[in-house]
């Protein structure tokens, strides 16, 4: 299985910031690579698709680079709705896998 | 509005079943893999199954094989994960989530449904 690790766990940042997120896989997934915000009590919703493909609808702020083993996720001025858990998921190869998750808290 | 609505989840004893149901409305249900996702409460993501437009293909992790049956029926828009056997670490929310094509991303999920296995 893909392994993908994520960092940090958590991040404290203030409104306005510039906050990266960071998602390393444990070998090569060309860029099949999502990244998805899930708020208390909701299903996760999509940001990013391959890599750095921002969905519809989704702020400019976000977005995502990266390819092969290593990726980020940027956020360039946080804005209060965007407190919340942040995950990246390889879908190069079954099982797909995800990140353990980034919380962003409001320092 | 495109919704997935999950629905089925209770509490169950250990070595018990259940059958989960996701109702998809607003899309062409038969163009999409739909797959089930769970998390545990406070804990990450974790894929379970998957299966393709019209049923003939289907995937499970290793902690559903043999135990979880993937389904759909087209006709009435949902998809279905049977579950039996369950284990106290069965307990999680399930999500269930669409797929346009291979290799794309969950670009629409439910609101979960709520499995805890107890005695």
């Amino acid at each position: 299985d893909i392994q993908m690790t994520q960092s940090p766990s958590t991040v404290s940042a203030s409104v306005g910031d510039r906050v990266t997120i960071t998602c390393r896989a444990s070998q090569g997934i060309s860029s099949w690579l999502a990244w998805y915000q899930q708020k208390p009590g909701k299903g996760p919703k999509l940001l990013i698709y391959e890599a750095s493909s921002l969905k519809g609808g989704v702020p400019s702020r976000f977005s995502g680079s990266g390819s092969g083993t290593d990726f980020t996720l940027t956020i360039s001025s946080l804005q209060p709705e965007d407190f919340a858990t942040y995950y990246c998921q390889q879908s190069n190869s079954l099982p797909f896998t995800f990140g353990q998750g980034t919380k962003l808290e409001i320092k | 509005e495109v919704q997935l609505v999950e629905s089925g989840g209770a509490l169950v004893q250990p070595g018990g079943s259940l059958r989960l149901s996701c109702v998809a409305s607003e899309f062409t249900f038969s163009s999409y893999w739909l797959h089930w996702v769970r998390q545990v409460p406070g804990k990450g993501l974790v894929w379970i199954s998957r299966i393709n437009g019209d049923g003939s293909i289907t995937n499970y992790a290793d902690s559903a094989k043999g135990r979880f049956t993937i389904s759909r029926d087209n006709a009435k828009n949902t998809v279905y994960l049977q579950m039996n056997n369950l284990r106290a670490d069965d307990t999680a929310v399930y999500y269930c989530a669409r797929v346009w094509a291979a290799r794309q991303p969950f670009d629409q999920w439910g609101q979960g449904t709520l499995v805890t296995v107890s005695s």
